[in-house]
């Protein structure tokens, strides 16, 4: 049963290059979303998509950020152009949303990729 | 800030005793969840409580939810080396269209010696 996948698990790039993150959702989810955790801000939600719709990018730190959802097994999230404080490690969840509005389903969390800008 | 607050925010025991972490939040809630995050991995969640629930097992954990003092405490018993991870509270928010969106607290370091 495969979990969430992304990729790359690690980056390390020099300030200025565009990076692009991968995400795989769980097969049958249908909500989407992109976290950062860095020791000072903890994790924060950048963005989230329901049935490949973005529903919320308020948490995208500013216009270097931008996020895609093609279809439902596949997203991204670029950062052009990267900035060494936009070190961090990135995750990607999914989890199902039911029949109700709010329905109490778990997130299923990736491994993350660990994103270094030097 | 932060809706969900845990405390507290290290914790270092001695295996085969319990582990208390609590969580805080603001606003009402559907429900709340708790997240481990062992270190270079994603978080996997543990148990879900929800608001019109008071207490939750799972295992060798335990979950209580105090919605008049808006806030959760999880309980880990008789723990083990292998439990030693960082624990997130997370919250989704009542009301509104949430599309399975949580909050999370800043979580507990929780350490336990051999």
């Amino acid at each position: 049963d495969a979990g969430v996948i992304q990729s790359p698990r690690h980056e390390v790039t020099e300030m200025g290059q565009e990076v692009t993150l991968r995400c795989k959702p769980i097969s049958g989810h249908n909500s989407l979303f992109w976290y950062r955790q860095t020791m000072m801000r903890g994790l924060e939600l950048l963005i989230y998509f329901n049935n490949n719709v973005p529903i919320d990018d308020s948490g995208m730190p500013e216009d270097r950020f931008s996020a895609k959802m093609p279809n439902a097994s596949f997203s991204t999230l670029k950062i052009q152009p990267s900035e060494p404080r936009d070190s961090a490690v990135y995750f990607c969840a999914s989890s199902h949303r039911g029949q109700t509005v709010n329905s109490n389903q778990p997130q299923h969390f990736g491994d993350g990729t660990r994103l270094s800008i030097l | 800030s932060q809706q969900g607050e845990e405390d507290p925010q290290a914790l270092s025991i001695q295996e085969g005793e319990n582990a208390t972490m609590n969580c805080s939040y603001k606003t009402s809630i559907n429900n709340l969840q708790w997240y481990r995050q062992n270190s270079g991995r994603g978080l996997v969640h543990l148990i879900l409580i929800r608001s019109n629930e008071r207490e939750k097992h799972s295992g060798r954990l335990r979950v209580t939810l105090d919605t008049s003092k808006k806030s959760s405490s999880l309980l880990i018993t008789a723990s083990r080396a292998a439990d030693t991870a960082s624990y997130f509270c997370a919250t989704a928010n009542a009301g509104g269209t949430s599309y399975g969106k949580l909050t999370f607290g800043q979580g507990t370091i929780l350490t336990v010696h051999p």
